[in-house]
């Protein structure tokens, strides 16, 4: 069964551009949540979508946007980069929202993004 | 502010022995503590997650323990190995609604010793 699949791998950009960054869920799953990783702060809530909604949103500022199409694989966008943008982006899926106790959730490889 | 304390920041551990991490809630409405593993260049793995009405929960080598009144949990690796050397991650979550989101501690980097 294939895990949850984030693409790109790597990516480096440049201060004020917009990057895309994607995240296919394990087959089934219905809900997917986006985390920021970074040696100061840690793993931190981004969003959570569910059913192609946003059902929960961390506190990132509106530059950090998502969306989620309905075959659950999820996009999650950042506009006019700055460097401290620069992360390790994480995509987690679970079967359903909610009941995340019963089913937990699975991290994929995540994106490294390194803004210059 | 939700917030979910981790210690130590850092531990070494002798192969066969325990290791122990710690972590301590302020939200009295989280109700899922799940315990992730991660090696360097991949995400989180699940190791084991509890619910607050289990004071202890058993799974291979890993247990986590729950103190609901002290607001405290841990997670013990019994005969440690140098496999284990990863950093680990406590975690807790709300059960739906406004509170879907995983709130992480800030991790403890864990070496095991041959």
């Amino acid at each position: 069964k294939a895990g949850v699949t984030q693409t790109p791998r790597y990516l480096i950009k440049t201060r004020g551009q917009q990057v895309t960054l994607s995240c296919s869920p394990i087959s089934g799953h219905r809900s997917v949540s986006w985390y920021q990783q970074t040696p100061g702060q840690g793993l931190q809530f981004l969003f959570e979508y569910f059913s192609e909604t946003q059902r929960n949103k961390g506190n990132f500022p509106g530059r950090f946007s998502g969306r989620q199409f309905s075959n659950s694989r999820s996009e999650m966008n950042v506009s006019t980069l700055e460097l401290g943008d620069s992360a390790l982006y994480l995509c987690a899926s679970s079967l359903s929202y909610g009941r995340v106790g019963d089913y937990g959730y699975t991290f994929g490889s995540g994106t490294r993004l390194t803004v210059v | 502010q939700q917030q979910v304390k981790q210690s130590p920041q850092s531990l070494i551990v002798q192969k066969g022995g325990i290791s122990i991490i710690n972590c301590a809630y302020e939200n009295t409405a989280f109700d899922y503590f799940p315990w992730y593993q991660q090696f360097p260049g991949k995400g989180p793995a699940l190791l084991i997650a509890i619910r607050p009405d289990v004071s202890e929960k058993k799974e291979g080598r890993f247990t986590i323990s729950f103190n609901k009144s002290a607001k405290q949990f841990s997670l013990h690796i019994m005969d440690s190995q140098p496999g284990d050397s990863a950093t680990y991650f406590c975690a807790a979550r709300g059960d739906g609604g406004s509170q879907g989101n995983l709130i992480f501690g800030k991790g403890t980097k864990l070496s095991v010793k041959p």
